[in-house]
Formats: C-alpha cells, sequence, structure tokens
C-alpha cells in the first residue's frame, strides 16, 4: 500500500509568481483534502476534493485553486504569491469526504522571497 | 465543531506513561474526540478517536469522562520517538471536509 506522497519537497519562489504543488492520494482513497501550515501554528484547512470537485472551502481568497484527477491525485495553485504565503502545505487523503481518519503527505515547503 | 483546549506543553521520561489532556466542555452528543500528533517535520498521523466509550488501538489508549467533556489520549511507555505535537480535534462523526487544529501539546520525551 502506497502512502500519501507530495512534491516538490521545498520550493523557492518570489513574490507575485504562481506555484503548483502535488499530491497522490494513499491506495483506495477518493478524497483529498489540502491544509496551510504556518511556523508555530497548527494546520488550516483549504479544501477538499472528492470526484474532482470542491467538496468544501476554508478561509482562503480565489488565488488558491486547486484540481483532482480521475486517479484522485490532485494539484494545489497559488497565484500572485504573496510573503505570508510561506509556509508548509499538506496534502491529506481519505477514503471518503465523511471520513475524518485522514492520512496525510510530508508536505512541500514553500519560501516566498 | 466544539472547541478544545491542550495545556501548550507537556514532558515525560522515557518508559514512563504519557497523558496528555484535552477540555471539550461545549462538546455535543454526536460529535468525536480524534487525536492526531505531528512529529517534527512530517505531516500530521491520525492516532485514535472515540465517542463515548474508552479506546485502545496499538499506539494509544483513549479516556473520554462520563460527561464527555474532558479526555485523556494515554501513550503507556512513551519513547523519544513519541516527542510531537499532539492535536486533540472534536468532530461530528463523517460531517466531511475540515479537521480544525488548534495549536496543540508539545510532548518532550527525555532519557
Amino acid at each position: 500500500e502506497t502512502g500519501v506522497t507530495q512534491s516538490p519537497t521545498h520550493l523557492i519562489k518570489t513574490r507575485g509568481q504562481q506555484v503548483t504543488l502535488r499530491c497522490s492520494s494513499q491506495s483506495g482513497h477518493n478524497t483529498v483534502s489540502w491544509y496551510q501550515q504556518a511556523l508555530g501554528q497548527g494546520p488550516q484547512f483549504i479544501f477538499q476534493y472528492y470526484r474532482e470537485e470542491e467538496n468544501g472551502r476554508g478561509n482562503f481568497p480565489p488565488r488558491f485553486s486547486g484540481l483532482q484527477f480521475p486517479n484522485y491525485s490532485s494539484e494545489l495553485n497559488v497565484n500572485a504569491l504573496e510573503l505570508d504565503d510561506s509556509a508548509l502545505y499538506l496534502c491529506a487523503s481519505s477514503s471518503g469526504p465523511g471520513n475524518n481518519e485522514q492520512f496525510f503527505g510530508p508536505g512541500t515547503r514553500l519560501t516566498v522571497l | 465543531d466544539a472547541k478544545t483546549t491542550q495545556p501548550p506543553s507537556m514532558d515525560c521520561a522515557e518508559g514512563r506513561a504519557a497523558n496528555l489532556p484535552c477540555n471539550h466542555s461545549t462538546i455535543s452528543g454526536n460529535e468525536y474526540v480524534y487525536w492526531y500528533r505531528q512529529i517534527h517535520s512530517q505531516g500530521p498521523q491520525y492516532i485514535i478517536h472515540g465517542l463515548k466509550n474508552n479506546e485502545t488501538n496499538e499506539m494509544a489508549s483513549l479516556i473520554i469522562t462520563e460527561d464527555r467533556k474532558s479526555s485523556t489520549l494515554i501513550l503507556p511507555h512513551a519513547t523519544l520517538r513519541d516527542t510531537a505535537v499532539y492535536y486533540c480535534i472534536v468532530r461530528v462523526g463523517q460531517a466531511g471536509t475540515a479537521l480544525i487544529f488548534g495549536k496543540g501539546t508539545t510532548l518532550s520525551v527525555s532519557s
């Protein structure tokens, strides 16, 4: 059984640029959630994807967008990067949108300069 | 979701039991208590969850008080590898979408 994987592990961008982060869900999981974790804080929910549709969204602006593909992998896109977007971005998969047992990947560390 | 309160930090000696408390005094009848932990530089890891009965798995035990207003996560024989931030989350079962993380408890296990 393959766990949740994320790429890249680290990324450095400058303000105003755009970034795409990728996530492969655990085998058999059809739901992917994305979280942002600033230094010293708990993860904050960005959005969730189920069956290729957004299935819930946290308090993040529209420049945060996502996709889910037929194989259940997912992308997080952030446009017009700001310094405050520097954080660890975590992807979590689960066996359904109502399942609170979420399996997290190792995260992507994004630094915006 | 009900709000949870956890101490910011705790220490434990290796080999001893670590007892991590969580207060959730506004919990409602259909809300479960979930515990996750996050080891430094890794994603959070699911540990255990329960509704009102005590639960035990290979990682930990969860003790929920009879009035369900508080709970304790017990790591029976803490090791150095249990050093992590532990999050207590209250959530309606099968409600979907977001897990709401607070700041959690930083558990430091020392030899």
